[in-house]
């Protein structure tokens, strides 16, 4: 079946330590993203990317980094620079570009990282 | 800049029962799509319904229907004949050419059997 995955599903963290998230499509869209949610709020966009190798910054990049090396992988590492990590981070992939676009946004289950 | 408002926080209602979720929106652009996205309690946001700004023929999609009005900026979604399945948190969404998709805070429907 295509679909988004996203591993793993919850993520436990201690202070100071970096860890990636990962996010894998099948759809061959060429567009990622990643999301956050904090409890009771919308989505903020962290960073996307529109082809391999290339990816921009989204409203709340500082203290995130990420890759796209390949087509279907676009992985999100929270680094110790982000002073309040614990949250809900969805990834999401569209057709093309969206964030310019009109794409469909098509989004995984999500990975609910704690820092303990 | 655009914005998106949702002003219920929470919904509750019986099951069968009707349930409007309301959405105003704000953007300067004369292009622009609207979305609606249901997230459930597993988490994962499954998209609804997409709606260009030139097009405001309303929709109904089995017990799902839209109500798409520029004159007054909102992009009403209502769930006809409610079911326990539909308890969920439902976001509204705005993207204009060249901007991000905006996200509303989201509204939570619990329905109750």
């Amino acid at each position: 079946d295509g679909g988004i995955t996203q591993s793993p599903k919850y993520l436990f963290r201690k202070e100071g330590q970096n860890v990636t998230l990962s996010c894998e499509q099948n759809l061959n869209h060429d567009a990622m993203y990643w999301y956050r949610q904090d409890p009771g709020q919308g989505l903020r966009l962290i960073y996307y990317s529109q082809i391999v190798n290339d990816f921009q910054k989204g409203d709340i990049a500082e203290g995130y980094s990420v890759s796209r090396e390949k087509k279907e992988s676009f992985p999100l590492t929270v680094t110790s620079a982000q002073k309040n990590p614990t949250a809900f981070y969805l990834c999401a992939s569209s057709p093309r570009l969206a964030v310019f676009g009109t794409d469909t946004q098509y989004f995984g289950p999500g990975t609910r990282l704690t820092v303990l | 800049a655009q914005k998106v408002t949702q002003a219920q926080t929470e919904i509750s209602v019986v099951e069968k029962e009707d349930v409007t979720l309301d959405c105003v929106y704000e953007t300067r652009d004369t292009t622009y799509y609207l979305f609606w996205y249901k997230q459930p309690p597993s988490g994962e946001l499954v998209f609804l319904i997409r709606r260009n700004s030139f097009d405001e023929q309303n929709e109904i999609s089995g017990r799902y229907s839209w109500n798409f009005q520029k004159s007054t900026s909102s992009f009403n979604f209502t769930i006809t004949a409610s079911q326990v399945v539909d308890s969920a948190v439902y976001f509204c969404a705005l993207k204009a050419a060249g901007n991000k998709l905006t996200f509303g805070g989201g509204t939570r429907v619990l329905v109750k059997p």
